[in-house]
């Protein structure tokens, strides 16, 4: 079975600092790694992939996430957060060994103060 | 625009009141999907669609039912509906299951009292 771990239901950090937010994944075949972002009142939107390559993958909006095989680990960061960054983000784990299941973590609420 | 739209993005109903959430995409995305979001359990797969006429259960199909008669239309059917079928509610297509990316709708917040 697939599954997905966002241990942290909140992070709060200030404007300028840099974000973190963490994911761990078990799959049975090779990951195919993502993460999205959900904005009040709007559906998600695809923020980057990891699917093979080098482990650091930049996606949009500053975002970049680091693929961590031993650690089985897809950490989302950004080097320095905005307020604009605020939002509810997921991370997804698809294996193509198992009929190509897509699988989401229960999300991570980022607060990014002023 | 490319985009996924679901209708209604709000319904109140009350129990065993037969109730469909549209949803519809122009992108000409073969694969489909729904999903609902509660709290602390992220996103869960309701059904999905391959392509016209080819549906199949994803991880909590029941009290649901869905159809794919067009390939840009794939409403979701609440025969009976019951409170715990209370959530947020996303469609989302992709050009085929394999794709990386998911188009998701705006969502529709569901309340059954």
């Amino acid at each position: 079975a697939q599954s997905v771990a966002q241990p942290e239901d909140q992070v709060n950090v200030a404007e300028g600092n840099p974000l973190t937010v963490k994911c761990t994944y078990s799959v049975s075949g090779n990951p195919y790694l993502f993460w999205y972002v959900q904005y009040p009142n709007r559906g998600l939107q695809f923020l980057l992939k990891y699917i093979t390559g080098d482990n650091l993958v930049k996606g949009s909006y500053g975002f970049e996430a680091e693929f961590n095989k031993s650690q089985t680990s897809f950490h989302l960061k950004k080097p320095s957060a905005l307020v604009s960054d605020s939002a509810l983000y997921f991370c997804a784990v698809r294996d193509f060994s198992n009929d190509y299941k897509l699988s989401f973590g229960a999300g991570t609420t980022v607060t990014v103060r002023a | 625009e490319a985009q996924v739209t679901q209708n209604p993005r709000y319904l109140i109903t009350v129990t065993g009141k037969k109730l469909t959430v549209t949803c519809s995409q122009n992108m000409n995305h073969e694969y489909m999907s729904w999903y609902r979001q509660d709290p602390g359990l992220g996103l869960r797969q309701i059904y999905y669609s391959m392509n016209v006429e080819a549906t199949d259960k994803g991880d909590v199909p029941e009290g649901y039912k869905v159809s794919r008669k067009e390939k840009r239309n794939f409403p979701l059917i609440l025969e009976s509906p019951s409170p715990n079928q209370t959530s947020l509610y996303f469609c989302a297509s992709s050009l085929y299951r394999e794709a990386y990316e998911q188009y998701f709708g705006p969502g529709t917040r569901l309340t059954v009292t």
